[in-house]
């Protein structure tokens, strides 16, 4: 089955600072690739997802780009800011049939003001 | 607000003893995900249903079982509990047919301690 490897497990940045997480996977039929934030005691929510069809992807301050070639992509956070303090988890998955996300590990991002 | 509801929040018990989680998915979501999320693990993935069948099982347990109702929703039953039971469970829907984006829909979760 698939399996994600995400790194680093723990980020700390100062406000204002990039953050920069990086996801590998290992099934190179999977195609698609979201990533969740999980703020304190909340549920994960999606944030940006990237398609194996698009090399990256890019929402305001955060921006999500694909190497399909290596099976890695990575979450790029500009500006941060102490709000996007959280954990962020990285997935991969195949399309069609019977969809199963799997996860990395998450990436504990801080954030000092 | 995610439209997915979980029942119970939290919820305290001991080893040896039954817990059933209840999820009720968005509205016309056919799919439910199940997933444990104990503490450095991540995300888990349990099992998965589709419109009242089993579609997708994952890492769970032979003490663990879950089912999906004629109205959609889940329950999620775990039995012999043990302390390395204890984490949070979460149900997740997703869109069905031509609305299927890819995007799962989590609820609040479920805390599980067992003492």
């Amino acid at each position: 089955g698939e399996n994600v490897e995400q790194h680093p497990s723990t980020l700390s940045v100062q406000e204002g600072d990039s953050a920069v997480i990086k996801c590998t996977y290992s099934d190179s039929a999977s195609n698609y690739f979201p990533w969740y934030k999980q703020e304190l005691g909340k549920r994960p929510q999606l944030i940006i997802d990237i398609r194996s069809n698009v090399g990256e992807k890019k929402d305001q301050r955060i921006a999500v780009t694909l190497n399909k070639t290596a099976k890695h992509f990575s979450l790029h956070i500009t500006e941060t800011q102490p709000e996007d303090s959280a954990v962020y988890f990285c997935a991969a998955s195949k399309s069609g049939g019977s969809y199963i996300p799997t996860f990395g590990r998450g990436t504990s991002l801080i954030v000092h003001p | 607000d995610s439209g997915v509801t979980q029942t119970p929040k939290h919820l305290i018990t001991a080893t040896g003893q039954r817990v059933t989680l209840r999820c009720s998915p968005r509205s016309g979501d056919l799919s439910v995900y199940w997933y444990q999320q104990s503490l450095d693990q991540g995300l888990q993935f349990l099992i998965q249903y589709y419109n009242g069948e089993e579609r997708a099982k994952g890492n769970i347990l032979e003490r663990f079982s879950a089912q999906q109702f004629p109205d959609l929703h889940s329950e999620l039953n775990l039995s012999s509990l043990e302390l390395g039971d204890s984490a949070l469970y979460f149900c997740a829907s997703s869109s069905s047919g031509t609305g299927y984006t890819g995007e799962l829909f989590f609820g609040e979760g479920s805390r599980l301690t067992v003492l």
